[in-house]
């Protein structure tokens, strides 16, 4: 099961902003990293945020990462039709010594 | 460019075995750790194990501990996911991923940057 807990749907109008939490313990986002990984329906995952606020290459920057503590967030600004897809966020756990993956959260644009 | 390419899946039956390949092309092979991570029907992404640059060390997700194994061939660029004893929960899609480790401050942290496409496994019970 997953440690990292997010809401399971988040929506909005087209330009709106959309923000997904991730909740986590010491043991995972309080001592490492975040990750924020995108998939569309049908796609494999995409690397969205790396080391909790960074942009990957090509990826727009109406994305953009936080974290604080034990939790982080993905926000997305000015959203679009394409953003609709599944968001995790995920880190290293240092107590299960593995990657966890957050629950998802499925974004629709309305 | 980076690409990993899985093969291997397929419809087996309950307590059968299935070997996963994922080809990797595009960067050198022997120098990134690797990951296998799968998403079941309905469900969201787990993580399944990794495995380091050199194949010293492995670790897995507790559900599959036993039963399968990661390794690799640096000689072949390919990575492998040999799964015994499996069960109808283990049907999922399988992907490999490159494992990046993004250095702050002299501590290193996991980053999967590159995915393959996946590869279905069924199991059937």
């Amino acid at each position: 099961q997953s440690v990292l807990t997010q809401p399971p749907s988040a929506s909005g109008t087209p330009g709106q902003r959309a923000t997904i939490s991730c909740s986590g313990s010491s043991s995972n986002i309080g001592s490492n990293t975040v990750n924020w990984y995108q998939q569309l329906p049908g796609t494999a995952p995409k690397l969205l945020i790396y080391s909790n606020d960074q942009r990957p290459s090509g990826v727009p920057d109406r994305f953009s990462g936080s974290k604080s503590g034990t939790s982080a967030s993905l926000a997305i600004s000015g959203l679009q039709s394409e953003d609709e897809a599944d968001y995790y966020c995920a880190a290293w756990d240092d107590s299960l010594t593995g990657y966890v993956f957050g629950t998802g959260t499925e974004v629709t644009v309305l | 460019q980076v690409q990993l390419v899985e093969s291997g899946g397929g419809v087996v039956q309950s307590g059968e075995s299935l070997r996963l390949s994922c080809a990797a092309s595009g960067f050198t092979f022997s120098g990134n750790g690797m990951h296998w991570v799968r998403r079941a029907p309905g469900k969201g992404l787990e993580w399944v194990a990794d495995i380091w640059y050199d194949g010293s060390k492995q670790y897995y997700v507790d559900s599959v501990k036993g039963r399968f194994t990661i390794s690799r061939d640096n000689s072949k660029n390919t990575l492998y996911l040999q799964m015994n004893s499996l069960r109808a929960e283990d049907t999922a899609v399988y992907y490999c991923a490159r494992d990046y480790w993004d250095c702050i401050s002299g501590t290193c942290y996991k980053v999967l940057d590159y995915w393959g496409q996946g590869t279905l496994v069924t199991v059937s019970s």
